[in-house]
């Protein structure tokens, strides 16, 4: 079974808009980490932000927020105000225990900014 | 600070011929991971290590892939013999180490592998 399920496999928004980017998963433990990574077309992974599956509050850095909604196991990559240079793919993740095993991408979500 | 290297950038071989990748982590992380990502997929892990020990291989096709890391610093990924469905991306990352679930892996830029 698929342990992060990513159901839009290209987006697309208008310069200065806002855009979410679905991420569902599945684990049966309490205990565990969201990431989302950016990967421009040069390759490299850039982690953009983390959420803890105790953590009250949703996740915020700059222009991303996560929505969490742990009852119904998504985490959604919120960018407002959408930039050209945000064109890229965005990988979720996770990773289930304390000790970093298990960390599972994504299958990714190719988002193109409009200008 | 120095992010992770990873050389080289590309590589194309035939197959059934042998290929090293290496990296080296960003200083003082004492985990280091190799992934694959093959075209339109997320990375898989292939190892993870913790210092100079292995902690995860279990998706490691150890046929013919091998992964050293003998001084807990640099790191070298092997491939031998190659196969046209190694064809990917060969992702390096490193993390502080410090067993949470919260820590953060840190990327390199890959090395793009093309077999023939």
């Amino acid at each position: 079974a698929q342990k992060i399920t990513q159901t839009q496999p290209g987006m697309f928004v208008q310069e200065k808009e806002a855009v979410t980017l679905d991420c569902t998963y599945d684990t049966s433990d309490q205990s565990y980490g969201l990431f989302w990574y950016k990967q421009p077309s040069s390759g490299e992974m850039i982690f953009l932000i983390y959420q803890g599956s105790y953590d009250e509050q949703n996740a915020t850095e700059g222009r991303y927020s996560l929505n969490f909604q742990k009852a119904r196991k998504s985490a959604n990559l919120v960018i407002s105000a959408s930039q050209l240079g945000d064109s890229a793919m965005y990988f979720c993740a996770m990773r289930e225990n304390n000790y970093g095993q298990n960390f599972v991408f994504g299958p990714g979500t190719r988002l193109s900014v409009l200008p | 600070e120095a992010g992770v290297a990873q050389s080289p950038r590309y590589k194309i071989i035939e197959k059934r011929q042998s290929v090293a990748f290496w990296c080296n982590p960003i200083s003082g992380h004492a985990t280091l991971y190799w992934y694959q990502q093959i075209l339109g997929q997320g990375p898989k892990l292939l190892i993870q290590f913790q210092n100079n020990g292995v902690v995860d291989d279990s998706q490691l096709p150890k046929d013919r892939f091998s992964a050293e890391r003998l001084k807990g610093v640099d790191s070298t990924l092997k491939i031998q013999p190659a196969k046209l469905e190694d064809s990917a991306v060969y992702l390096c990352a490193s993390s502080l180490g410090g067993h949470t679930r919260q820590e953060t892996q840190y990327f390199g830029p890959g090395t793009r592998l093309l077999v023939l």
